[in-house]
């Protein structure tokens, strides 16, 4: 099956910093990559869509200018957590399709644990 | 919104069969994902139902009804390691994008 990887696994960060988060599609090419942010006990909020070499598509309520997300290849996506504070402390998760649309099967990343003191 | 609906909890004995609901707005629709969520792990794909029917794939299959709005996930042979949550995630024409309910937490118990 299709194999994404996402790294660091964790990170713990002081508030104001910025951290950025790398998912990589390592046995396919991913045309479309997704950013989700999922909550103790909460589903999968998607946050953006992104297809390579074009800017991301941003959720309602998301904003594009605090996670900032880039697909420059069609094996990485990376999005980046600008000035971040304590209630962004989430479970980020990205994933990948590799056909036409994005409606295609999504093969999900490990995810990412970020805690923000 | 798109009304995704499926129970919050359920609880199996290891062995037995458990079925897992999900409903969604009919509008638009095209077709539905099943994913598994262990805690504190990504979801990995179950299954994809596009046509009415039933899909089978060893001990999990999964059945959409496009006219009810209304698809369900089906585990035999429950087994401990079954113990997770499931994500049904509809998708509708227009969007380019999966929603994800709320996920239904399954116990299975010795």
């Amino acid at each position: 099956g299709a194999v994404v990887s996402q790294h660091p696994s964790r990170v713990i960060c002081k508030s104001g910093t910025s951290v950025k988060i790398e998912c990589r599609s390592l046995d396919f090419q991913a045309t479309t990559m997704f950013w989700y942010r999922q909550f103790p006990k909460q589903s999968l909020m998607l946050m953006a869509t992104s297809n390579e070499g074009s800017k991301a598509t941003y959720e309602q309520g998301v904003e594009k200018d605090k996670f900032l997300i880039n697909h420059a290849s069609l094996t990485l996506s990376t999005l980046t957590v600008t000035s971040a504070h304590p209630e962004d402390s989430s479970f980020y998760i990205c994933s990948g399709t590799s056909g036409g649309h994005s409606t295609d099967t999504q093969y999900f990343g490990p995810g990412t644990r970020l805690t923000v003191l | 919104g798109q009304n995704i609906d499926q129970p919050t909890e359920m609880t199996a004995t290891e062995g037995a069969i458990v079925q897992i609901n999900c409903t969604y707005q009919t509008s638009g629709f095209n077709g539905l994902f099943w994913y598994q969520q262990h805690a504190g792990e990504a979801p990995t794909f179950l299954s994809y139902n596009v046509l009415d029917g039933l899909e089978e794939k060893g001990r999990f299959s999964s059945f959409l009804s496009r006219s009810k709005g209304y698809s369900y996930l089906l585990l035999k042979e429950l087994q401990m390691k079954d113990s997770a949550s499931y994500l049904c995630a509809p998708f509708w024409g227009g969007y380019n994008k999966l929603i994800f309910g709320a996920g239904t937490r399954l116990a299975v118990h010795p």
